[in-house]
């Protein structure tokens, strides 16, 4: 596609509940990556994919907090029996993924979840 | 560990004014750095990056950011703001192959007035 798609663009759920967010990365590129940015935080690195392989998984914040890459394509971040303090904008990026730090990463509009 | 700092949450300016935001960066090696812009509701813009080399260099919509590594700086300049720059503003750090993820400011809130 033209640019890193992610849905749905608003997730409101109630505490406890497993959600799911859906990152499409553009086309071609191999290397994935989740952030999550909360109010006044900046953002924070989540986990890191190479292909379908995530070499770097050191921001997922607790074992509530899963994702898997298929296909070298399409992500899904999952985050089970939410907490209040899981609602952030969670924000997808993909870059070719040849160059290591020089690879730009190009990010999605995120997707805003509200847990009540 | 890599780190940054944006010291100033928001920053008002006159539209037609200078602007400049700070970033402070914390890396034992030559880091890569990057500074992202997001408008309300969207996703990071890139506006430009240093690698190596020139230690100014220049980016879209007519900013510009100098390297400066004796005071562990990467400050973003614009000579003259326009009111769609209104924005916020990320400065992001990369480290080197075996850490791809980029480490993030908390941001700078930019305020155009007429």
């Amino acid at each position: 596609g033209a640019g890193v798609s992610q849905s749905p663009s608003n997730k409101v759920t109630e505490k406890g509940k497993d959600v799911e967010l859906r990152c499409d990365p553009i086309s071609g590129h191999t290397a994935l990556y989740w952030y999550r940015q909360s109010l006044g935080q900046g953002l924070e690195f989540l986990i890191y994919f190479q292909g379908n392989s995530a070499p770097d998984k050191s921001g997922l914040p607790s074992d509530r907090f899963s994702a898997e890459r298929t296909g070298g394509s399409v992500s899904t971040l999952t985050i089970q029996r939410t907490q209040q303090e899981d609602s952030a904008v969670y924000l997808c990026a993909s870059s070719l993924g040849l160059a290591g730090p020089r690879d730009i990463q190009y990010f999605g509009a995120g997707t805003r979840l509200s847990v009540l | 560990a890599q780190s940054v700092t944006q010291p100033d949450i928001h920053i008002t300016v006159s539209e037609g004014a200078s602007l400049e935001l700070r970033c402070n960066y914390s890396y034992g090696a030559t880091p890569y750095l990057f500074w992202y812009v997001q408008s309300p509701g969207q996703g990071l813009q890139l506006l430009l990056k240093y690698f190596s080399g020139d230690t100014l260099v220049q980016g879209i919509k007519g900013f510009e950011a100098e390297f400066k590594r004796s005071q562990s700086s990467f400050n973003l300049r614009k000579p003259s703001v326009h009111w769609s720059d209104a924005a916020e503003y990320f400065c992001a750090v990369g480290a080197g192959f075996g850490n791809e993820k980029l480490t993030f400011g908390t941001g700078t809130r930019l305020t155009i007035i007429p």
